[in-house]
């Protein structure tokens, strides 16, 4: 299994620029989700979702879309990149017990 | 307030020192509670689950007390490698039911030294 598989590690956006972050996993988990992390502010739920069809955001979803069309797959989509969403970004799928990460995105908006 | 709170540190010890970190949280509905580490620049790891009687993996313990809102964990014999963040982290529950939503503490820094 590869696990939680997230792309790209690096991306650098211009103010207004969109994008999609990237993540797979191949361990048939119906949980996903999109965490940010900031210096001094630990991990912020972004989006989250329990299954396929199915999302809801998280604490700050401000900015982001997501979509769950299959088990496997959960993308973050910035519409409109802003300073603000510099930050680094984890995707992670999850048992009851465990939360398997991605390696992350490290995202800088100029 | 934060859900989940811990002091950020970083708590700097000598090599085989003993050391506890606390983490309170504010929804007395929280139903699970984890102890992630993180390494610089890489993505979380789970370190253990905490269990309501407490439980202890090698050099490891976590305790939970339900009563005042806070877990801990305790590392004894402390490694070089042991240098990392430590996430605090809760289930976010509401009302009868669990969301599923995990909520992060903001992470304590261990710095051990020679």
């Amino acid at each position: 299994n590869a696990g939680v598989t997230q792309t790209p590690k690096f991306q650098v956006l211009k103010t207004g620029q969109s994008m999609t972050l990237q993540c797979a996993q191949d361990m048939n988990h119906e949980y996903m989700s999109w965490y940010r992390q900031d210096p001094g502010m630990g991990l912020r739920l972004i989006h989250y979702s329990v299954g396929a069809g199915i999302t809801d955001q998280g604490e700050v979803p401000n900015g982001y879309n997501v979509s769950r069309s299959t088990t496997e797959d959960f993308p973050l989509r910035l519409l409109s990149a802003a300073p603000s969403q510099t930050s680094v970004y984890f995707c992670a799928s999850r048992t009851r017990e465990k939360l398997f990460f991605g390696s992350g995105t490290q995202l800088s908006v100029l | 307030r934060k859900e989940v709170e811990q002091d950020p540190g970083p708590f700097n010890v000598p090599e085989g020192a003993t050391v506890a970190f606390n983490c309170t949280y504010s929804n007395s509905a929280s139903q699970s509670f984890f102890w992630y580490r993180q390494d610089c620049r890489k993505e979380p790891k789970l370190l253990m689950s905490v269990y309501s009687s407490g439980n202890e993996d090698g050099r490891f313990t976590a305790q939970l007390n339900r009563a005042s809102q806070y877990i801990s964990l305790l590392i004894r014999d402390s490694k070089l490698s042991d240098s990392a963040t430590y996430l605090c982290v809760v289930t976010h529950s509401r009302g009868s039911g669990n969301t599923g939503k995990l909520i992060f503490g903001q992470g304590t820094t261990l710095q051990v030294k020679p």
